[in-house]
């Protein structure tokens, strides 16, 4: 099946730093990708959705400034949280899938934890 | 506005036992409804269902969709430990090109032995 990796899969960073997230597709291209934000015990928000080559679509209230997400091939995706608060620690989670493709294939997520 | 409702929140049961998990939707431009599960880490893939009335089997795990009623339902019989997850139902829908899915709140599933 369809192979989705993040890197890194945990990070703590002090707060003001920015830190990187990476979201690739091993073994197939991924026309689209998501990003999601999970909190303990709730489901998955869904922050943006970035296609190869063109700018990031951002939900209602995500700031596209603080979240930058850049999408430069069709086997890449990364999610940079710049300035980072203790609020913005969580698990952060990609997803991919293909051109029409209904099924998206998750990445096994990033937890950050800003200090 | 488009939403996913998922009950019960959590449930705990003894292994052997067999659950019902649903998932009612509220989604314009239906296309298909996904059920995911999910451990520690990124969920993982189930089944997807985008017909009324067709079972899709897995094991012990089986699932069907009325898209009269607008729901599905995710069965699991003779449970183990190791089916202990959150369970998260998605629905995508047409009207986006770009494969949306709109996640209900999950169940947490609890199997003890």
């Amino acid at each position: 099946g369809a192979v989705v990796s993040q890197h890194p899969s945990r990070v703590i960073c002090k707060s003001g730093t920015s830190v990187k997230i990476e979201c690739r597709s091993l073994d197939f291209q991924a026309t689209t990708m998501f990003w999601y934000r999970q909190f303990p015990k709730k489901s998955l928000m869904l922050m943006a959705t970035s296609n190869e080559g063109s700018k990031a679509t951002y939900e209602q209230g995500v700031e596209k400034d603080k979240f930058l997400i850049n999408h430069a091939s069709l086997t890449l995706s990364t999610l940079t949280v710049t300035s980072a608060h203790p609020e913005d620690s969580s698990f952060y989670i990609c997803s991919a899938t293909t051109s029409g493709s209904p099924e998206q294939y998750f990445g096994p997520g990033t937890r950050l934890t800003v200090t | 506005e488009d939403k996913v409702v998922q009950s019960p929140l959590s449930l705990v049961v003894h292994e052997g036992d067999t659950v019902t998990l649903n998932c009612s939707y509220e989604v314009t431009n239906f296309r298909s409804l996904l059920w995911y599960k999910q451990e520690k880490k990124a969920p993982t893939f189930l089944f997807m269902l985008t017909s009324s009335g067709i079972e899709k089997k897995s094991g012990r795990l089986s699932s069907i969709l009325d898209k009269k009623e607008l729901f599905s339902i995710l069965n699991i019989t003779a449970t183990q430990t190791g089916d202990s997850a959150i369970y998260l139902c998605a629905v995508s829908n047409r009207g986006s090109t770009l494969g949306r899915l709109y996640f209900g709140r999950g169940t947490q599933l609890t199997v003890w032995p």
